[in-house]
């Protein structure tokens, strides 16, 4: 069973609109969850980390927000650009727990058109 | 340079070659891991270094599959006798400390492994 669940599995989207990607998991308990960007051909480069005691986190136009009682979480993207293009994965680590336990979701592949 | 560095790039080989691929991480950071991404899938994690301890190896698919990371800094992936579904893109991270801090890892671009 995937752990992970992401939200839609792609998105087209105007330059210049928002946008809310969604992430639903059921580690428990857990550590931290994380949102990374990812362009086609590179690794994942980091957005935002936040603990279970914190419900939002923002950086730049990308804002995160967590529901540890409802194990949701989401990625909220203002005024798109074209570099957004990308996908967006979500990760939840459980604590004290080896490395195989660092769940990636499938990701959420992003597109904005001009 | 500062980031992760991975080598090759790109990779193609036949069935049932052996094949190295190398993972330069960030200079003092002392947790190290490998994951693989097939095409359209998540991560999958392949095995983790931290420190002096020993590897975790829970991820590696098959003994096919070896890690080493010498002196704590530069780690090689193996892939002895491969098989096409092999083939994916194998990514290296790298992070100052262990998994449970809340540090990012930070990766590289990854190898693209082919196997024809």
């Amino acid at each position: 069973k995937n752990q992970v669940e992401q939200s839609p599995q792609s998105l087209i989207i105007l330059e210049g609109k928002n946008c809310t990607l969604q992430c639903n998991y059921t580690v428990s308990p857990f550590s931290n969850l994380r949102w990374y960007k990812q362009d086609t051909g590179r690794g994942p480069v980091s957005l935002t980390i936040m603990t279970f005691s914190e419900n939002t986190k923002s950086n730049g136009r990308y804002t995160a927000t967590l529901d540890a009682d409802t194990k949701q979480s989401s990625l909220h993207i203002t005024a798109s650009q074209l570099s957004d293009s990308a996908s967006y994965i979500c990760v939840v680590s459980a604590p004290y727990s080896s490395a195989s336990k660092i769940i990636f979701g499938s990701g959420t592949r992003l597109s904005i058109r001009p | 340079g500062a980031g992760v560095s991975q080598s090759p790039s790109n990779k193609v080989t036949e069935k049932g070659k052996d094949v190295e691929l190398r993972c330069d991480p960030i200079s003092g950071h002392t947790a190290l891991y490998w994951y693989r991404q097939s095409l359209g899938q998540g991560l999958e994690f392949l095995i983790y270094f931290q420190g002096n301890s020993a590897p975790d190896k829970s991820g590696l698919p098959s003994d096919r599959f070896s890690a080493e990371r010498t002196g704590g800094s530069v780690s090689t992936l193996t892939i002895q006798r491969t098989q096409q579904e092999d083939s994916a893109v194998y990514l290296c991270a790298s992070s100052p400390r262990g998994q449970d801090s809340n540090q990012p890892q930070h990766f590289g671009d990854g190898t693209r492994l082919s196997i024809l």
